[in-house]
């Protein structure tokens, strides 16, 4: 069965940092492109980051404009696990971010990143 | 990166259809198979209904039916249930690594 859990969100202050972790099973995480989604209080889902499988040994990220020279994707396949470093927090970072294996419709319960003084 | 287009909201009573249409332009929708449906009910994750434009997992009712043509898919529900008020997303695949949602359509059943 697949699993995908979330964790690292919380409160943080206006241009502070956090990185949310993302711990996957029960797939062969390394073939996987993964991404994360994030839902903004009152609004919808929104794209924020993806990055390929790493099956040649190499991977690459994209994000949204929203996000982009502030957050950082990167994956251990040793670990199973894909992190999303955020720097720069503005108020409108302030979402439940979500963990998603997009090709195959699963998705983490999110954790709720804060960002307010 | 602009969002797919979804109407705000759709309604309808117990036991009709509705249809939840999600525009986007020949760089996403339009060019690739990989259109996907989520259901979100709030405080829960998103649970996906179709994928590959028409595509029903296991689990998921043959009362979710989907189609796609050009740079529009659509998402049909028949006979509504009051559990099927919830909040519809399309999703597409835009390119490695990038994915673009819809912005979501708020299904009312009366």
């Amino acid at each position: 069965e697949v699993h995908l859990l979330e964790s690292g969100g919380g409160l943080v202050q206006p241009g502070g940092s956090l990185r949310l972790s993302c711990a996957a099973s029960g797939f062969t995480f390394s073939r996987y492109a993964m991404t994360w989604v994030r839902q903004a209080p009152g609004k919808g889902l929104e794209w924020v980051s993806g990055i390929t499988g790493t099956d040649d040994g190499t991977d690459y990220a994209a994000y949204a404009d929203s996000v982009k020279g502030r957050f950082t994707t990167s994956r251990d396949n040793a670990k199973n696990t894909l992190y999303l470093q955020m720097s720069s927090l503005r108020a409108e970072d302030t979402a439940i971010y979500y963990c998603v294996n997009a090709w195959t419709g699963h998705w983490g319960q999110g954790t709720l990143v804060t960002v307010s003084s | 990166q602009s969002a797919l287009t979804q109407p705000r909201s759709v309604s309808g009573s117990p036991g009709q259809s509705v249809t939840i249409s999600c525009t986007g332009t020949s760089g996403n929708v339009g060019r690739y198979k990989y259109v996907s449906w989520y259901q979100h009910h709030p405080g829960k994750a998103p649970k996906l209904l179709i994928y590959d434009a028409t595509e029903r997992p296991s689990g998921v009712p043959d009362r979710f039916s989907a189609f796609k043509s050009g740079n529009t898919a659509s998402l049909a529900i028949s006979g509504l249930q009051p559990d099927d008020e919830a909040h519809y997303y399309c999703c597409s695949y835009a390119g490695s690594p990038t994915w673009v949602f819809g912005g979501g359509t708020m299904l009312t059943v009366l």
